[in-house]
Protein backbone atom coordinates (compact mmCIF):
# COMPACT_ATOMS: atom_id res chain seq x y z
CA UNK A 1 0.00 0.00 0.00
CA UNK A 2 1.42 3.49 -1.08
CA UNK A 3 2.48 5.96 1.49
CA UNK A 4 2.98 9.50 2.18
CA UNK A 5 4.07 11.37 5.38
CA UNK A 6 4.68 14.83 5.35
CA UNK A 7 6.22 17.10 7.76
CA UNK A 8 5.81 19.16 9.80
CA UNK A 9 2.60 19.64 10.40
CA UNK A 10 2.63 23.21 10.33
CA UNK A 11 4.93 25.83 10.10
CA UNK A 12 5.25 29.38 10.64
CA UNK A 13 8.12 31.68 9.15
CA UNK A 14 8.30 35.33 8.77
CA UNK A 15 8.64 36.93 5.47
CA UNK A 16 12.13 36.03 3.78
CA UNK A 17 12.98 33.54 6.73
CA UNK A 18 13.44 30.31 4.06
CA UNK A 19 12.48 27.25 4.88
CA UNK A 20 11.25 23.22 3.51
CA UNK A 21 8.93 20.95 3.66
CA UNK A 22 9.35 17.06 3.86
CA UNK A 23 7.07 14.35 2.01
CA UNK A 24 8.63 10.53 2.87
CA UNK A 25 7.02 8.30 1.02
CA UNK A 26 6.39 4.42 0.27
CA UNK A 27 5.50 3.18 -3.17
CA UNK A 28 5.46 0.26 -5.12
CA UNK A 29 7.13 1.07 -8.25
CA UNK A 30 6.91 5.72 -8.16
CA UNK A 31 5.52 6.56 -11.58
CA UNK A 32 5.65 10.13 -10.41
CA UNK A 33 5.34 12.33 -7.44
CA UNK A 34 3.06 15.42 -7.54
CA UNK A 35 3.21 18.37 -5.22
CA UNK A 36 0.43 20.82 -4.94
CA UNK A 37 -0.80 23.51 -3.49
CA UNK A 38 -4.39 24.30 -1.49
CA UNK A 39 -5.79 27.67 0.06
CA UNK A 40 -8.85 27.61 2.38
CA UNK A 41 -12.24 26.84 0.45
CA UNK A 42 -10.34 26.05 -2.58
CA UNK A 43 -9.48 22.72 -4.72
CA UNK A 44 -5.56 21.92 -4.77
CA UNK A 45 -3.76 23.98 -7.74
CA UNK A 46 -0.85 21.48 -8.67
CA UNK A 47 2.48 23.17 -8.85
CA UNK A 48 5.26 19.99 -10.14
CA UNK A 49 5.44 16.91 -10.71
CA UNK A 50 8.65 14.61 -10.44
CA UNK A 51 9.76 11.42 -11.97
CA UNK A 52 13.11 10.04 -10.86
CA UNK A 53 15.07 10.96 -8.30
CA UNK A 54 17.80 13.52 -8.80
CA UNK A 55 14.97 15.20 -10.24
CA UNK A 56 14.60 19.52 -9.77
CA UNK A 57 12.02 21.65 -10.46
CA UNK A 58 11.49 25.09 -9.46
CA UNK A 59 8.59 28.04 -9.77
CA UNK A 60 9.15 31.75 -8.26
CA UNK A 61 9.80 30.74 -4.63
CA UNK A 62 9.37 27.33 -4.75
CA UNK A 63 12.04 24.49 -5.45
CA UNK A 64 11.13 20.52 -5.30
CA UNK A 65 13.39 17.86 -5.44
CA UNK A 66 13.12 14.38 -5.00
CA UNK A 67 14.93 11.00 -4.34
CA UNK A 68 14.57 7.24 -3.82
CA UNK A 69 12.44 7.64 -0.79
CA UNK A 70 11.17 11.59 0.04
CA UNK A 71 11.13 15.11 -1.55
CA UNK A 72 11.46 18.85 -0.33
CA UNK A 73 9.52 21.63 -1.38
CA UNK A 74 12.26 24.05 -0.77
CA UNK A 75 10.50 28.14 -0.24
CA UNK A 76 13.21 31.05 -0.88
CA UNK A 77 12.35 34.23 0.75
CA UNK A 78 8.72 33.48 1.05
CA UNK A 79 5.98 35.80 1.20
CA UNK A 80 2.49 36.07 3.16
CA UNK A 81 0.82 35.36 -0.37
CA UNK A 82 2.88 31.98 -0.03
CA UNK A 83 0.60 31.29 2.65
CA UNK A 84 -1.27 28.34 2.17
CA UNK A 85 -1.57 24.22 2.51
CA UNK A 86 1.20 22.12 0.61
CA UNK A 87 0.30 19.01 -0.05
CA UNK A 88 2.70 15.93 -1.83
CA UNK A 89 0.99 13.03 -3.22
CA UNK A 90 2.55 10.16 -5.17
CA UNK A 91 1.51 7.57 -7.91
CA UNK A 92 2.68 4.05 -8.35
CA UNK A 93 2.76 1.25 -10.68
CA UNK A 94 0.20 -0.62 -9.06
CA UNK A 95 -2.34 2.09 -8.84
CA UNK A 96 -3.34 4.90 -10.91
CA UNK A 97 -4.60 7.34 -8.63
CA UNK A 98 -2.98 9.39 -6.22
CA UNK A 99 -2.33 8.80 -2.52
CA UNK A 100 -1.83 12.18 -0.74
CA UNK A 101 -0.33 13.13 2.34
CA UNK A 102 -2.30 15.22 5.09
CA UNK A 103 -0.38 18.29 4.26
CA UNK A 104 1.98 21.23 5.85
CA UNK A 105 -0.11 24.35 6.91
CA UNK A 106 2.42 26.85 5.78
CA UNK A 107 2.22 30.84 7.29
CA UNK A 108 4.07 33.14 6.39
CA UNK A 109 3.87 36.70 8.49
CA UNK A 110 5.08 40.01 7.10
CA UNK B 1 -9.40 27.56 -20.62
CA UNK B 2 -12.19 26.46 -18.09
CA UNK B 3 -11.39 24.75 -15.04
CA UNK B 4 -13.11 21.76 -13.69
CA UNK B 5 -16.61 23.30 -12.29
CA UNK B 6 -18.64 21.35 -9.74
CA UNK B 7 -21.84 22.05 -7.87
CA UNK B 8 -23.38 23.15 -5.27
CA UNK B 9 -20.58 24.74 -3.20
CA UNK B 10 -21.87 24.10 -0.16
CA UNK B 11 -25.20 21.43 1.24
CA UNK B 12 -25.98 21.04 4.27
CA UNK B 13 -28.41 18.02 5.18
CA UNK B 14 -29.62 16.13 8.33
CA UNK B 15 -28.81 12.37 8.27
CA UNK B 16 -30.04 9.55 6.51
CA UNK B 17 -31.19 12.34 4.00
CA UNK B 18 -29.77 12.15 0.22
CA UNK B 19 -27.33 14.05 -1.36
CA UNK B 20 -25.55 14.43 -5.49
CA UNK B 21 -23.26 16.23 -6.71
CA UNK B 22 -22.33 17.85 -10.29
CA UNK B 23 -18.96 17.62 -11.82
CA UNK B 24 -18.02 18.83 -15.55
CA UNK B 25 -14.45 18.19 -15.73
CA UNK B 26 -11.97 19.96 -17.90
CA UNK B 27 -12.82 19.30 -21.97
CA UNK B 28 -10.43 16.65 -23.65
CA UNK B 29 -9.68 15.30 -20.41
CA UNK B 30 -11.05 11.55 -20.49
CA UNK B 31 -10.10 10.41 -16.70
CA UNK B 32 -12.39 12.25 -14.07
CA UNK B 33 -11.67 11.24 -10.14
CA UNK B 34 -14.18 11.70 -6.89
CA UNK B 35 -12.03 13.01 -3.75
CA UNK B 36 -12.95 12.84 -0.17
CA UNK B 37 -10.79 15.58 1.75
CA UNK B 38 -11.66 15.34 5.51
CA UNK B 39 -10.96 18.24 7.56
CA UNK B 40 -7.16 18.61 8.27
CA UNK B 41 -6.66 15.44 5.90
CA UNK B 42 -5.23 15.15 2.49
CA UNK B 43 -8.03 14.25 -0.44
CA UNK B 44 -9.16 10.63 -0.35
CA UNK B 45 -10.00 8.75 -3.80
CA UNK B 46 -13.48 7.28 -3.99
CA UNK B 47 -13.79 6.23 -7.64
CA UNK B 48 -12.22 7.22 -10.71
CA UNK B 49 -13.57 6.86 -14.32
CA UNK B 50 -11.64 6.91 -17.30
CA UNK B 51 -14.42 8.25 -20.41
CA UNK B 52 -17.53 5.90 -18.85
CA UNK B 53 -15.79 3.35 -17.09
CA UNK B 54 -15.05 2.68 -13.70
CA UNK B 55 -11.23 2.11 -13.03
CA UNK B 56 -10.79 2.07 -9.52
CA UNK B 57 -13.88 2.09 -6.50
CA UNK B 58 -12.14 0.07 -4.13
CA UNK B 59 -12.53 2.63 -1.19
CA UNK B 60 -16.37 3.33 -2.23
CA UNK B 61 -18.58 2.60 0.25
CA UNK B 62 -20.85 1.11 -2.13
CA UNK B 63 -23.95 0.51 0.36
CA UNK B 64 -24.71 4.13 0.40
CA UNK B 65 -22.64 6.12 -2.37
CA UNK B 66 -23.01 6.19 -6.25
CA UNK B 67 -21.17 7.42 -9.09
CA UNK B 68 -21.89 7.68 -12.78
CA UNK B 69 -20.41 9.37 -15.67
CA UNK B 70 -22.48 9.72 -18.23
CA UNK B 71 -21.34 10.07 -22.27
CA UNK B 72 -17.78 10.45 -20.88
CA UNK B 73 -18.30 14.13 -19.52
CA UNK B 74 -19.97 14.65 -16.76
CA UNK B 75 -20.41 12.99 -13.83
CA UNK B 76 -22.28 13.02 -10.23
CA UNK B 77 -21.81 11.56 -7.23
CA UNK B 78 -24.44 10.63 -4.79
CA UNK B 79 -24.91 9.62 -1.12
CA UNK B 80 -28.30 8.00 0.11
CA UNK B 81 -28.48 7.67 3.01
CA UNK B 82 -26.11 10.12 4.63
CA UNK B 83 -23.74 9.38 8.16
CA UNK B 84 -22.13 12.11 10.41
CA UNK B 85 -18.73 11.14 9.32
CA UNK B 86 -19.74 11.98 5.59
CA UNK B 87 -19.52 15.75 6.55
CA UNK B 88 -16.27 16.69 4.45
CA UNK B 89 -15.38 18.36 1.45
CA UNK B 90 -16.03 16.36 -1.94
CA UNK B 91 -13.05 17.13 -5.00
CA UNK B 92 -13.59 16.50 -8.69
CA UNK B 93 -10.81 16.37 -10.74
CA UNK B 94 -9.52 15.57 -14.32
CA UNK B 95 -6.92 14.44 -16.20
CA UNK B 96 -5.61 13.54 -19.53
CA UNK B 97 -5.65 9.64 -20.51
CA UNK B 98 -2.70 7.68 -19.70
CA UNK B 99 0.40 9.39 -17.73
CA UNK B 100 1.54 10.09 -14.76
CA UNK B 101 -0.21 13.52 -15.67
CA UNK B 102 -1.03 15.87 -13.27
CA UNK B 103 -4.86 15.92 -12.07
CA UNK B 104 -6.23 19.38 -11.95
CA UNK B 105 -9.34 19.70 -9.43
CA UNK B 106 -12.12 21.82 -8.99
CA UNK B 107 -13.73 24.13 -5.83
CA UNK B 108 -14.72 21.21 -4.33
CA UNK B 109 -18.44 20.59 -2.37
CA UNK B 110 -18.62 21.20 1.26
CA UNK B 111 -21.20 18.85 2.12
CA UNK B 112 -22.11 19.23 6.13
CA UNK B 113 -24.80 16.62 7.80
CA UNK B 114 -26.81 17.29 11.16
Amino acid sequence: EDQVTQSPEALRLQEGESSSLNCSYTVSGLRGLFWYRQDPGKGPEFLFTLYSAGEEKEKERLKATLTKKESFLHITAPKPEDSATYLCAVQGTGRRALTFGSGTRLQVQP
Amino acid sequence: EAGVAQSPRYKIIEKRQSVAFWCNPISGHATLYWYQQILGQGPKLLIQFQNNGVVDDSQLPKDRFSAERLKGVDSTLKIQPAKLEDSAVYLCASSLEGGPYEQYFGPGTRLTVT
